[in-house]
């Protein structure tokens, strides 16, 4: 069975920093472009971030750039996002994504950052 | 970046009705290299993650019902319920990835009539 599970989500304050995990297992990671996606509450879908498969390919959306750091691990079948400087727009359930070149055709469960005083 | 704008922003169908969602794109998503619209439709339903129901602007995904459809070319695309049941409540995007930063339209939000 495929899954994404998502872990690392929480609260934190502003200008503090997150670590979101994304364990994947039922498919090769290896093979997989990876992706990380948004959704503030009451907002739409908002991509953040992906990877590609050696990681020799990083793209980010420009609202991150400088702050979020996106990696992933072959050898542990993992994804990461780290999440420095956060601001409260950065209030968001994140999702994990994978698939071929920029697509994303699994999706795992989302985790809840909150950034709040 | 492309910007991907969704009309309308809702829709109230009756169950059985049929539902059109509208995206269009800045620019041309039709790959010349490839002939393949590079535009994805996601249903998204609250506290679940997003699920691809149509990908390359018109080929279904495996297991979604055939009620959904994708069509359009280059820079206007259509998302239609045929007949819209009960289950198809949910925000519904389309998202390009012709090129990085990856975007989604707005999303258009589905409720019954």
């Amino acid at each position: 069975e495929v899954q994404l599970v998502v872990s690392g989500g929480g609260l934190v304050q502003p200008g503090g920093s997150l670590r979101l995990s994304c364990a994947a297992s039922g498919f090769t990671f290896s093979t997989y472009w990876m992706t990380w996606v948004r959704q503030a509450p009451g907002k739409g879908l908002e991509w953040v971030a992906n990877i590609r498969q050696d990681g020799g390919e990083i793209n980010y959306v420009d609202s991150v750039k400088g702050r979020f750091s996106i990696s992933r691990d072959n050898a542990k079948n993992s994804l990461y996002l780290q999440m420095n400087g956060l601001k409260a727009e950065d209030t968001a359930f994140y999702y994990c994504g994978g698939g071929g070149g920029y697509r994303s055709d699994l999706w795992g469960q989302g985790t809840l950052v909150t950034v709040s005083s | 970046d492309i910007v991907m704008t969704q009309s309308p922003d809702s829709l109230a169908v009756s169950l059985g009705e049929r539902a059109t969602i509208n995206c269009k794109s800045s620019q041309s998503l039709l790959s010349s290299s490839t002939n393949k619209n590079y535009l994805d439709w996601y249903q998204h339903k609250s506290g679940q993650p997003p699920k691809v129901l149509i990908s390359w602007a018109s080929t279904r995904q495996s297991g979604v019902p055939d009620r959904f459809s994708g069509s359009g070319s280059g820079t206007d695309f259509t998302l239609t319920i045929s007949s819209l049941q009960a289950e198809d409540v949910a925000v519904y995007y389309c998202q390009q990835y012709f090129s990085a930063p990856l975007t989604f339209g707005g999303g258009t939000k589905v409720e019954i009539k």
